[in-house]
C-alpha cells in the first residue's frame, strides 16, 4: 500500500501560537488526502479532505479559519492550526486513498502527529 | 443509531484462541469494508479490506461480509500477545467521495 510520512511526529508549543503539520506521499501521487483528529480513548474523526490544486472540504463543526490545510502538489499536504489552544491537542493523522487516484480503494496512514498545546 | 458500530470491549482471549471482532454499519449501499489496527500511541494500520460477501483469508486473519445483514467481522486465529490491540472497522461513504466512516473500535488483549 501507500507509504505516507508525518513531520513532526511530536510538537509541543504555546497556547496562541501556529503549528504547522506536513504529510507526504512517498511512493503515490495523491490527488486527494485526508486529515483526522483523534482524542485520547476515542476513534478518528475526519477533519478535511485536502485536494490538490482546490481548497479543501470541511466535515461539519470544524472551523476552516483555524485549521489550514494546503495540498500544493500530489505529495504534498500541510495543516496549519492556527493560535493553537489546548483544546487543539491531540493526536493528528493524515492519509491517502488510493481509489481516489485511480488505485484500489484502500485508505493508508501516516504516522500521525502529536500536539500538545500549553 | 450510530453508522458503524462496534463492540468497546476489551475482548479477553488466551494465547492460541480464536479471536472474534464483529461490527454492524448503517447503510444498506455502503461497497467497502475494512478492517484496522491500531496500538496504542500509534496510527491506524490496514489488515483487511473486503468488497464483496462471503469469507476473505489472510493469513491468520479471516474477513468475513454479509450485506444483507449489514455486519462484517474479523476473525484472528492462533491469537498471538502482540495481537493485541483496538480494532477499528471502517465503511466507505455512499456519496463516492472515498471518506471512511470509523467505528469506535474493540480493544482486543491476548493473554499469554
Amino acid at each position: 500500500g501507500a507509504v505516507v510520512s508525518q513531520h513532526p511526529s511530536r510538537v509541543i508549543c504555546k497556547s496562541g501560537t501556529s503549528v504547522k503539520i506536513e504529510c507526504r506521499s512517498l511512493d503515490f501521487q495523491a490527488t486527494t488526502m485526508f486529515w483526522y483528529r483523534q482524542f485520547p480513548k476515542q476513534s478518528l474523526m475526519l477533519m478535511a479532505t485536502s485536494n490538490e490544486g482546490s481548497k479543501a472540504t470541511y466535515e461539519q463543526g470544524v472551523e476552516k479559519d483555524k485549521f489550514l490545510i494546503n495540498h500544493a502538489s500530489l505529495t504534498l499536504s500541510t495543516l496549519t492550526v492556527t493560535s493553537a489552544h489546548p483544546e487543539d491537542s491531540s493526536f493528528y493523522i493524515c492519509s491517502v486513498d488510493q481509489g481516489a487516484s485511480g488505485g484500489r480503494d484502500e485508505q493508508f496512514f501516516g504516522p500521525g502527529t502529536r500536539l500538545t498545546v500549553l | 443509531q450510530k453508522e458503524v458500530e462496534q463492540n468497546s470491549g476489551p475482548l479477553s482471549v488466551p494465547e492460541g484462541a480464536i479471536a472474534s471482532l464483529n461490527c454492524t454499519y448503517s447503510d444498506r449501499g455502503s461497497q467497502s469494508f475494512f478492517w484496522y489496527r491500531q496500538y496504542s500511541g500509534k496510527s491506524p494500520e490496514l489488515i483487511m479490506s473486503i468488497y464483496s460477501n462471503g469469507d476473505k483469508e489472510d493469513g491468520r486473519f479471516t474477513a468475513q461480509l454479509n450485506k444483507a445483514s449489514q455486519y462484517v467481522s474479523l476473525l484472528i486465529r492462533d491469537s498471538q500477545p502482540s495481537d493485541s490491540a483496538t480494532y477499528l472497522c471502517a465503511v466507505n461513504r455512499l456519496d463516492s467521495s472515498y471518506k471512511l466512516i470509523f467505528g469506535s473500535g474493540t480493544r482486543l488483549l491476548v493473554r499469554p
